[in-house]
This record gives structure tokens, sequence and C-alpha cells, in this order.
């Protein structure tokens, strides 16, 4: 089936700790979003990717980091620079630059510890 | 002033009546809209998109275009318990940016 596998759906940080968040699609989607849920708020976009080999800064960019080497992967760090990692995180992807919606992952809980 | 406003609710309604859901941006020249559907602790699923003015139904759903008053609604007919969820409006920025912009979401409760 195709679809969009997010990794680990939990994680624990420690303070001063990089983390990595994985994202992997099948869907031969060109273009991937990370986004940041925090509880009674909308969805934040941090960066998103619309051709591999590059990405741009979303709203909230600072304290992540990304890379976009294949096609069907979207790594997102976090990095000890964003000082309230704790949320919900989710991926997403689209074709035709996402005219028909985004698809989500079903989303990875990062809380620091 | 947000870019995508929704009453954060909750929104109760009794099983089987109509639940109207309300979003509004504030991108004149946006042209893409979409309702998600979120479960507690669940990710987002896309219900319905709307492009044009008027209209759009699918079973239960419809969704409702105002381009001029910068307003799109979610209708739905029939509420069930399992519809009980939030329900997130998002709107598509306009090109270069393709980016989907998403309200807080409004909770819908429906109880028997």
């Amino acid at each position: 089936d195709g679809g969009i596998t997010q990794s680990p759906k939990y994680l624990f940080r420690k303070e001063g700790q990089n983390v990595t968040l994985s994202c992997e699609q099948n869907l031969n989607h060109d273009a991937m979003y990370w986004y940041r849920q925090d509880p009674g708020q909308g969805l934040r976009l941090i960066y998103y990717s619309q051709i591999v080999n590059d990405f741009q800064k979303g709203d909230i960019a600072e304290g992540y980091s990304v890379s976009r080497e294949k096609k069907e992967s979207f790594p997102l760090t976090v990095t000890s620079a964003q000082k309230n990692p704790t949320a919900f995180y989710l991926c997403a992807s689209s074709v035709d630059r996402g005219q028909n919606g985004y698809t989500f992952g079903s989303g990875t809980r990062l809380t620091v510890v | 002033q947000k870019e995508v406003e929704q009453n954060s609710g909750p929104l109760s309604v009794p099983e089987g009546a109509i639940a109207s859901l309300n979003c509004t941006y504030s991108d004149r020249v946006s042209q893409s809209f979409f309702w998600y559907r979120q479960y507690s602790g669940k990710s987002p699923e896309l219900i319905m998109s709307i492009y044009s003015n008027g209209d759009k139904e699918d079973g239960r759903f419809t969704a409702q275009l105002n381009k001029a008053s910068q307003y799109v609604s979610l209708l739905i007919r029939d509420s069930q318990p399992s519809d009980s969820a939030t329900y997130l409006c998002a709107v598509m920025n306009p090109p270069p940016g393709n980016k989907l912009i998403f309200g807080a979401g409004t909770r819908l409760a429906v109880h028997p």
C-alpha cells in the first residue's frame, strides 16, 4: 500500500540532545512538508521541499534542520537550539505542489524529559 | 490577523442534526480550500476540497465557498457520534508559495 511512514511514533529527548524524525513516502510525490502541532493550535509549517536536493524554511524553522537527498525521504532533525520541542510532528507529501491537498503520515510525538 | 480563522468550539450537536463549521481567510487571491478531519491523537485526514464559489457535496458532507466574503464552510448532515473530531480548515497560498495554511480547528462533539 502506498503511503507515508513516520518513525518513531513516540520519541523522548533529553535537554541538549539532537534527535532525528524519519519520514518516508512511496507515493512518488515530489513535494514533502514538516508541520508541528501544539495543543489547541493549528499546524505550523517548519520546512518544505518541492524537489530533491532543495528545501525552504517555513514559518518556524529556527532550531530545526532537514535534508532531501532522495525523493522518498525527508528527515527532520530537532536540534538543541529548539527550546520548546515538545509537540506532535507531522510529515506530509503532495503531488502537483499540493493543489489537491496533502497526504499526512501518522505523526511522531516528541517529548522533552 | 490570523491567516485562517476558525471558532475553536466545542460545537456540540445532537445525533442526526446538521453540524455547521465555519472558516474565514485573509488572502484574497487564495484559490484552493480544504477540510481535514483529525481524531484525537491521530493525523489529519482530507475529507473535502473546493476550488470555486458555491457548494460541493460528497455524501453527508457539503463544502461551501464564498470568495467575495473570504469564507469557507463545512456542513455535516445526519451527524453521527463517529463524526466527533477536530475539523481543520486549510487554505493554499498562491504561487510561488504553494503552502497550506491551517486554521486552529473546530472541535465537534456529536452526542447521542
